[in-house]
């Protein structure tokens, strides 16, 4: 069983551009989960998508939205870039919905705004 | 609000020994609580995953225990070869909202 992807593995952008990041999650999980994990903060929680539904929200501004499509995959955009939003940018995908189920992770997506 | 708090930081230790990480959280009040393993620049693997009643997970040279009174969890790993040289993670699932916290992980080197 394949598992889950994200595209593009490396982005450069300049601040004030906005990004959008993809995840494809494992054949048969509906949620899709998104973290940002930076060496000052470590790993931090997003939101967490089920059936299309924004279902979980971490704290974070506006500027950072998702949506999942009907086949589970997902997508995160960042908008107005900051230089603070470079970070290594992870999703995760699981059978059920809610953060306790296990979470398998992808190999993320690592972001450097200039 | 949960915290969850590692030691060590990082960790070097001769191939062959036995070593145990720890990981603490403040709130208790916990759904279960998930290992990981990270390599650099790389994802998260899943180690290990111990539910709310349960004591303690085996996989392999690993074992993971908890101890949700004392707000504890401790990943033992047995015979460490230089390819578990990673940082590990242990993440806190809790909350009415089911929220996760993640330690900052602990850096371990096994040296050959």
């Amino acid at each position: 069983k394949a598992g889950v992807t994200q595209t593009p593995r490396y982005l450069i952008k300049t601040r004030g551009q906005q990004v959008t990041l993809s995840c494809s999650p494992i054949s048969g999980h509906r949620s899709v989960s998104w973290y940002q994990q930076t060496p000052g903060q470590g790993l931090q929680f997003l939101f967490e998508y089920f059936s299309e539904t924004q279902r979980n929200k971490g704290n974070f501004p506006g500027r950072f939205s998702g949506r999942q499509f009907s086949n589970s995959r997902s997508e995160m955009n960042v908008s107005t870039l900051e230089l603070g939003d470079s970070a290594l940018y992870l999703c995760a995908s699981s059978f059920g919905v809610g953060l306790y189920n296990e979470q398998f992770f992808g190999p993320g997506t690592r972001l450097t705004v200039l | 609000k949960q915290e969850v708090t590692q030691i060590p930081a990082a960790l070097s230790v001769p191939e062959g020994e036995n070593l145990v990480l720890n990981c603490s959280f403040t709130d208790s009040a916990i759904y279960n609580l998930q290992w990981f393993r990270q390599d650099p620049g790389k994802g998260l693997t899943s180690l290990l995953l111990i539910q709310s009643s349960q004591r303690e997970q085996t996989s392999g040279r690993l074992n993971a225990s908890l101890d949700k009174s004392s707000g504890r969890s401790t990943l033992y790993i047995a015979a460490s070869q230089p390819g578990d040289s990673a940082t590990y993670l242990c993440a806190v699932y809790s909350g009415g909202y089911q929220k996760v916290t993640f330690g900052i992980g602990t850096k371990l080197q096994v040296i050959p």
